[in-house]
């Protein structure tokens, strides 16, 4: 299965900043996942994002709050736009390879 | 209405003591059903897919079956290195991907 590297680890931020996340994949991905997963809560998906084109919001999501860039087929930057303690979650960037859906580390952010 | 309900939210066993994890669901249109564990500060690590009723998955302790409602994860004889919590994930058509809410496993030395 891929490997993922996602950084930063964790980050505490003011409110009204942002905070881009970055996720290296080590093989060529079509599709990338960002998911949220707030305290005590299980995983939501944010929005898929496939190379050469605009990202998929779920439901819930918007693109000025959390833009998506995907340059190419194993990185992709996901930011959390004019942050609020509402957005302190954990964010995971994911893979599909084969039907098998890897995970980054994730990103712990704390919004103060 | 909830696509996936995981029982229970916690569970706490003696080292060695077996128990099973619960996963429902409601979708149709199944592609596959996902179980991982997943550490505190970590992303959720894959342990098995499941695609169809019947089908049966092993891997060291875990074991995972699937019907047409529902997956268990039976642990067996559990050591405290498998407390964490344990994730399932249904992916159907249309590629929507939902997880449950998991459950916290503790295992008592």
């Amino acid at each position: 299965s891929a490997v993922i590297s996602q950084k930063p680890s964790r980050d505490i931020c003011q409110r009204g900043t942002s905070l881009t996340i970055q996720c290296q994949v080590d093989s060529q991905v079509t599709m990338m996942f960002w998911y949220r997963q707030q305290p005590g809560q299980s995983l939501t998906l944010i929005a898929t994002a496939n190379q050469g084109s605009e990202a998929t919001y779920e439901s819930g999501f918007v693109i000025d709050k959390f833009p998506i860039s995907r340059p190419n087929l194993t990185f992709s930057t996901l930011t959390v736009s004019n942050m609020s303690p509402e957005d302190s979650s954990i964010y995971l960037c994911s893979v599909e390879g084969g039907t098998i859906h890897t995970f980054g580390s994730g990103t712990r952010l704390t919004v103060v | 209405e909830d696509q996936v309900t995981q029982s229970p939210e916690a569970l706490r066993l003696q080292e060695g003591e077996s128990s099973s994890l619960n996963c429902s669901y409601t979708v149709s249109g199944l592609r596959g059903l996902f179980w991982y564990r997943q550490d505190p500060g970590k992303g959720p690590e894959f342990l098995f897919t499941l695609y169809s009723a019947g089908e049966e998955k092993e891997k060291e302790r875990l074991k995972a079956t699937l019907t047409k409602k529902e997956s268990f994860l039976h642990i067996t004889a559990p050591k405290p290195e498998d407390s964490a919590t344990y994730l399932c994930a249904v992916h159907y058509t249309g590629n929507q991907f939902y997880f449950g809410t998991g459950t916290s496993l503790t295992v008592i030395p």
